[in-house]
């Protein structure tokens, strides 16, 4: 089936607004994994979902970062009072769940945000 | 805390010519995942080759190969007849195999450039 798609690919907004970053994973597959990666750098994680629940917030940097996948497969990203340093490219990927197939995390191409 | 470290910045390689990129990591685990993943400049993070760290035998997948050694914490990607399009940003990662810790730890990644 298709890949993991994320939209939009690239948001320009100002500081101090509200923003949403969607990921849509592939069809059955019921972890999903929320990463930032800033410029010269590895992605870093930010939130797991398994299922509707994230099992694994720790990676948030701060409570203007939220994330919610109400019925376990679309997942929205959302930055509440976006600062310059927010300014990344957002990445989500996802996985078929616990077991051996699913150890590896296929990408999408990510959102690139940037805060003026 | 698990740390995946990558060395070498940049790498160029002459093409049809063979290269190896390095990567060490620090883990108290015994049982994990270790992967190599390709960025291209279109973002989006494709999955090279996996390892599972109780398989002794090394991975192969055509072209790409790994030299994983235990012991060392050590797991290098060697890339043979390297090709125009193997040019992009390699990024080398770990992943816990047990309990709810799913995500992936990154190093700050390779660019390899290729030459015609």
């Amino acid at each position: 089936g298709a890949g993991v798609s994320q939209t939009p690919s690239n948001k320009v907004t100002e500081k101090g607004k509200y923003v949403e970053l969607r990921c849509d994973p592939i069809s059955g597959h019921t972890a999903l994994y929320w990463y930032r990666q800033s410029l010269g750098q590895g992605p870093e994680f930010l939130i797991y979902f398994q299922g509707t629940g994230a099992a694994d917030d720790s990676g948030l940097p701060n409570d203007r970062f939220f994330a919610v996948r109400p019925e376990g497969s679309v997942s929205t990203l959302k930055i509440q009072r976006t600062e310059r340093g927010d300014s990344a490219v957002y990445l989500c990927a996802s996985s078929p769940g616990p077991g051996t197939g699913g150890r590896t995390q296929y990408f999408g191409p990510g959102t690139r945000l940037t805060v003026l | 805390a698990q740390t995946v470290t990558q060395s070498q910045p940049e790498m160029s390689v002459q093409e049809a010519e063979t290269v190896t990129l390095s990567c060490t990591y620090d883990t108290s685990e015994s049982d994990y995942y270790l992967f190599w993943y390709k960025q291209p400049p279109s973002r989006q993070m494709i999955l090279v080759i996996r390892q599972e760290a109780y398989k002794q035998q090394n991975a192969t997948e055509n072209r790409f190969s790994v030299n994983f050694q235990k012991a060392a914490k050590s797991f290098s990607l060697k890339i043979s007849d390297s090709q125009l399009g193997d040019a992009a940003m390699y990024f080398c990662a770990y992943r816990q195999a047990g309990g709810s810790q799913g995500n992936l730890i990154f190093g700050k990644g390779t660019k390899l450039s290729v030459k015609p």
